[in-house]
């Protein structure tokens, strides 16, 4: 009965690989988000889709790239990896409802670039 | 722009006795206000919210929140710390309305440690 699921939860790769990491929800949300939490534990959001479309794109390298197949899902594809893209990234998602936009997370995927 | 502080990075208080996270918000217009708690390698779990209605916000875990529009405040507290309130804290703002979308600007963040 997850509500937000990320997977793989752990990812080790070497730099300038590409990778994935994806996310699902199961509570209905019609809009979903991607934070990023560094080594010092701060949070800052990268992207979010709503109904599928993009509506938030922060200022994230090119490399990174979402995807929204459908309301229930958001994937996030990096290009070229980088030692500095070493972060855990969390997935969120919401329901607009009365627009305050309460945001569930999923438990993260902490990504490790060598 | 908005922005959060979170007043003190690391709060250390013993068993049973008052804890008291700090967060201060700047804003033109009060926005929707968060608690989250982080315990270690997990997600972020949300405490409580607020909305505009109740100034006063009770959330889980016997944790509250106060919002002093005057003093651009909203502050968590718990009457009595519990060893398993152990975790890291963030407080995070929304504008209301417009177009964000609910992006949040989270503050940095406060670990607390409770001892026996």
């Amino acid at each position: 009965d997850t509500a937000v699921s990320q997977t793989p939860k752990y990812l080790v790769t070497q730099m300038g690989n590409d990778k994935s990491i994806k996310c699902e929800q199961n509570l209905g949300h019609d809009t979903m988000y991607w934070y990023k939490q560094d080594s010092k534990k701060f949070l800052k959001i990268m992207f979010s889709y709503n109904n599928k479309e993009l509506i938030i794109n922060e200022t994230v390298p090119n490399r990174f790239s979402p995807k929204s197949p459908d309301k229930a899902h958001l994937n996030l594809h990096i290009n070229s990896l980088e030692l500095g893209d070493s972060a855990v990234y969390f997935c969120a998602s919401s329901h607009p409802g009365t627009g305050v936009y309460e945001q569930y997370f999923g438990p993260g995927t902490r990504l490790t670039v060598t | 722009a908005q922005s959060v502080t979170q007043l003190g990075s690391h709060v250390s208080v013993s068993e049973g006795a008052l804890v008291l996270l700090r967060c201060n918000y700047s804003s033109s217009v009060p926005p929707y206000l968060f608690w989250y708690v982080q315990y270690p390698n997990q997600g972020l779990q949300l405490l409580l919210k607020y909305t505009s209605a109740a100034t006063l916000v009770k959330g889980i875990n016997g944790f509250e929140a106060e919002f002093k529009k005057s003093e651009t405040s909203f502050h968590l507290t718990k009457p009595s710390a519990h060893m398993s309130d152990a975790a890291e804290y963030f407080c995070a703002v929304t504008p209301r309305g417009g177009t964000s979308y609910g992006k949040l600007t989270f503050g940095q963040g406060t670990i607390l440690t409770v001892h026996p």
